[in-house]
């Protein structure tokens, strides 16, 4: 079974602050994806990234970061220099590849809750 | 515009009453999931579809039912065995091939309240 564990249930930090997003996944599919997706108070997730499991390149998007790291199962997001338009609940999320028991199906880590105060 | 319209955005229901939840996309998407979410908590899997005409069972299926008639549709029925049906509904989908795989993309979310 997949599991995906997200060691912040709530964070808050001031305006310009940085602030690191902790995500630790378990799988045995060889072949798997991790996302981040953010929930606004509208409630509508938005896709942020994926990353594949044999791509253990780390991504920058502008002020969001990601690093992966295989050795230790994790994926943790860093948003650099916060704004108060950051604030929103994140989840990290963890889906096997083709082939495995959990292919095509997204496990949800339980949310981290960003507050970014002015 | 391409995206996923869920509708209505708030469903007030009485006990014992089945609900059925809509999920419409655009995106000619093969796949289509619905997840369920409560208070504090992640997203859970209750029904996903990669194929019209084709559906499996989530993590937490029982008290809910499904129908993948067409691609750009995928409704979910709200039972009455549902235990506790109050909770915040989102329904998703994705691509099976090219380089947008296995991203799921999610519609505005539907919130049910059951008394």
């Amino acid at each position: 079974a997949q599991k995906v564990t997200q060691a912040q249930t709530e964070i808050s930090v001031v305006e310009k602050e940085d602030v690191t997003l902790d995500c630790v996944y378990e799988t045995r599919d060889t072949t798997y994806y991790l996302f981040w997706y953010k929930q606004p108070p509208s409630g509508e997730l938005v896709f942020l990234i994926r990353r594949n499991s044999f791509d253990e390149q780390n991504e920058i998007s502008g002020r969001y970061s990601w690093n992966f790291q295989k050795s230790t199962s994790s994926f943790n997001f860093t948003i650099t220099a916060s704004q108060v338009v950051d604030s929103a609940v994140y989840f990290c999320a963890l889906s096997g590849g083709a082939g495995g028991t959990s292919y095509g199906k997204l496990t949800f880590g339980q949310g981290t809750i960003l507050t970014v105060h002015p | 515009d391409g995206g996923i319209t869920q509708s209505p955005k708030y469903l007030f229901r009485k006990e014992g009453q089945n609900v059925t939840l809509s999920c419409e996309q655009n995106l000619n998407h093969d796949a289509m999931y619905w997840y369920r979410q409560d208070p504090g908590q992640g997203l859970r899997l209750i029904y996903y579809s990669q194929i019209v005409n084709d559906f499996q069972k989530g993590d937490i299926a029982e008290g809910y039912s499904v129908s993948r008639e067409k691609k750009e549709s995928f409704p979910l029925t709200v039972t009455s065995a549902q235990k506790n049906p109050t909770a915040f509904y989102l329904c998703a989908s994705s691509p099976r091939e090219g380089r947008r795989t296995y991203e799921q993309y999610f519609g505005p979310g539907t919130r049910l309240t059951v008394t």
